[in-house]
């Protein structure tokens, strides 16, 4: 079946730093791929969905210039926070399609927990 | 525009017992429905899908759920549960022949116990 990969699993960084984090379809090739949060004991938010080539389109209330997202092949998308503060602590998780199914299945990685002290 | 509810936000049932997870939708247009199960700090893992013909559908790990469309309900059910079925269960929908995102509803923790 196809996998999603992410990078890093868990990362501790300081306030105001910014953390990268890479999404990765590692048997397909995914022209889009959807970026979660999700806060403990709920469900998950999508923030952003990144298409191959494009730039992301974001959810109402995700400040673009905080979360920068890039899509730069057709097997990565990167979710860079930055100037990352306590409140960006949470669990992200990326998520594919695989274009050649022809319903919207996602793909989804396993998660990436970031605090930030 | 699309919604999905759980009703249950937690469920606690004694291993080897039945379960039935609860999920309603509401959606103007036709729709795909999935369930995912999520363990402690994982990502989703796909338990099963529905797209179109037969209304049960089965899943992994024993898992079937019953699409119902005058109910719109797509309830997940397994006869017999195992210690290891214990996490976080989601409900999802999209809508059919476009490429819109999945809406989740809130989620219900499966707690089995000994």
């Amino acid at each position: 079946g196809a996998v999603v990969s992410q990078h890093p699993s868990r990362v501790i960084c300081k306030s105001g730093t910014s953390v990268k984090i890479e999404c990765r379809s590692l048997d397909f090739q995914a022209t889009t791929m959807f970026w979660y949060r999700q806060f403990p004991k709920q469900s998950l938010m999508l923030m952003a969905t990144s298409n191959e080539g494009s730039k992301a389109t974001y959810e109402q209330g995700v400040e673009k210039d905080k979360f920068l997202i890039n899509h730069a092949s057709l097997t990565l998308s990167t979710l860079t926070v930055t100037s990352a503060h306590p409140e960006d602590s949470s669990f992200y998780i990326c998520s594919a399609r695989d274009p050649g199914m022809g319903y919207n299945e996602q793909f989804f990685g396993p998660g990436t927990r970031l605090t930030v002290l | 525009a699309q919604s999905v509810t759980q009703l249950d936000s937690q469920v606690p049932v004694f291993e080897e017992a039945p379960v039935e997870l609860r999920c309603n939708y509401s959606s103007s247009v036709s729709v795909y429905l999935f369930w995912y199960v999520q363990y402690p700090n994982q990502g989703l893992q796909l338990l099963l899908k529905y797209l179109s013909g037969s209304t049960l559908v089965k899943g992994i790990n024993g898992f079937e759920a019953e699409f119902n469309k005058s109910q719109t309900s797509f309830h997940l059910r397994k006869p017999s549960v195992h210690i290891s079925d214990t996490a976080e269960y989601f409900c999802a929908v999209s809508e059919r022949g476009s490429a819109r995102q999945l809406t989740f509803g809130s989620g219900t923790q499966l707690t089995v116990l000994p």
